[in-house]
């Protein structure tokens, strides 16, 4: 079965304060990875999909990172504005012609301080 | 631009009442369309997907249905709600091969 565990659960920054989100999967083969960013209350808003090791990704103040087994959502220099939860989901290449859903983990609860 | 509406935005509903959820898409054409919960400190639980009009899969078997009677039409549906059918409600939709999945804006529901 496929697996997205996320890390940390919750994590706080100062204002600045640079940090990464991990996301380790376990999935027979890898169609593609997605971030979104939820804020309370809201719909998940996309961020980032990785389809291979080595792929990198950036916006803004993040850039998101995959590894064969893990992916990483790097934070720099965060601003107030970049608190929310962040998800991660893995989906899975088809397997005899049928649809393979979307795995999503619980998320890693952002807040930054000013 | 592509643009997912759901609505209502909140409802509460008491158990054993009926349930109707809407989705509409604007701006693609036979988006695959995704019903999910959300459940406080749980990933998002797919219920039900939709490839084309008509087309609807089951993921959880439960008290809720859905049916798609338009291409950019997405419903959700109950006879009678549970006490446990409480949750965030989301629809997405996907342009088919690119995979990548768009969220509405979500339903709260509690049902008391």
């Amino acid at each position: 079965e496929d697996q997205v565990t996320q890390s940390p659960e919750a994590l706080r920054l100062q204002e600045g304060e640079s940090s990464s989100l991990n996301c380790s999967y376990t999935v027979s083969g890898l169609r593609g990875l997605f971030w979104y960013r939820q804020d309370p209350g809201k719909g998940p808003e996309f961020l980032f999909t990785l389809y291979s090791a080595g792929e990198e990704k950036e916006k803004e103040r993040l850039k998101a990172t995959l590894t064969k087994k893990e992916s990483f959502l790097h934070i720099t220099a965060p601003k107030p504005e970049d608190s929310a939860t962040y998800l991660c989901a893995v989906h899975p290449r088809t397997r005899s012609g049928g649809y393979q859903k979307v795995t999503f983990g619980i998320g890693t609860k952002l807040q930054v301080i000013p | 631009s592509q643009t997912i509406h759901q609505w209502p935005a909140t409802l509460v509903q008491p158990v054993g009442s009926p349930l109707s959820l809407e989705c509409t898409v604007e701006g693609t054409s036979n988006p695959n369309l995704y019903w999910y919960r959300q459940a406080a400190g749980r990933g998002l639980q797919l219920l039900f997907y939709s490839v084309g009009i008509g087309q609807i899969s089951s993921e959880v078997p439960q008290n809720l249905s859905a049916s798609r009677p338009q291409d950019r039409q997405f419903i959700l549906s109950s006879k009678k709600l549970l006490l446990s059918d409480s949750g965030f409600y989301l629809c997405a939709w996907e342009a088919g091969l690119r995979d990548t999945q768009y969220f509405g804006p979500g339903t709260r529901l509690t049902v008391l």
